[in-house]
């Protein structure tokens, strides 16, 4: 099967811009999704179709999808932003239909 | 209110059995198709399982093949995960999670499984 790679961490000082990203060759025929998952709560998801933002998610994020690589950019990043960030996709083989990435957690100094 | 609550977590010996339950309220159950996905302590979203909006077809990761069986019930607004010979590492928090505009739109708050001696 495919898998998803995404940096470990990042920080961004407040009010800053911090981008995310995640490759594989799966995001080469599917369009990757991002998820926030705060300490302690469950995953939500702040982005899909390479970059549709569910309504409530502030428009400070933003996404974007080329080749085999899927970004999750924070303009202004709040503090609320600290989380770990997951993106994930359908996946090429027929036999596991969806992978994730190991996740990225974002730091916000 | 939109919204999946599991339950049935807990903690069980290694080789046991759970059944884990998960009832959506707030939208059309019956339409989407449903997912469990699974997070051990400190680690990473792993996919678990999912099942089609009329059962007509389940995955399973390879991990839990052959262990763990998905299944719904659409009258009654919900989604179960029999989990047989449990291991250690099937330890998590697990979660439920439609699928309505988009793969795992919507989450519920997740149930924790602890399987130790």
């Amino acid at each position: 099967s495919s898998e998803l790679t995404q940096d470990p961490a990042v920080s961004v000082a407040l009010g800053q811009t911090v981008r995310i990203t995640c490759q594989g060759d799966s995001l080469r025929s599917y369009s990757a999704t991002w998820y926030q998952q705060r300490p302690g709560q469950a995953p939500v998801i702040v982005m899909y179709g390479k970059k549709k933002r569910p309504s409530g998610i502030p428009d400070r994020f933003s996404g974007f999808g080329s080749g085999n690589t899927a970004s999750l950019t924070i303009t202004g990043a709040q503090a609320e932003d600290e989380a770990d960030y997951y993106c994930n996709s359908r996946d090429n083989s027929a036999k596991i239909p969806y992978i994730f990435g190991p996740g990225t957690k974002v730091t916000v100094l | 209110e939109v919204q999946l609550v599991e339950s049935g977590g807990g903690l069980v010996k290694p080789g046991g059995s759970l059944r884990l339950s998960c009832v959506a309220s707030g939208f059309t159950f019956s339409a989407q198709a449903m997912n469990w996905i699974r997070q051990a302590p400190g680690k990473g979203l792993e996919w678990v399982s999912s099942i089609t909006r009329d059962s007509d077809y389940k995955f399973y990761a390879d991990s839990v093949r052959g262990r763990f069986t998905v299944s719904r019930d659409n009258a009654k607004n919900s989604l179960y995960l029999q989990m047989n010979s449990l291991r250690v590492d099937d330890t998590a928090v697990y979660y439920c999670a439609s699928s309505g505009t988009v793969d795992f739109d919507l989450w519920g708050q997740g149930t924790v499984v602890t399987v130790s001696s």
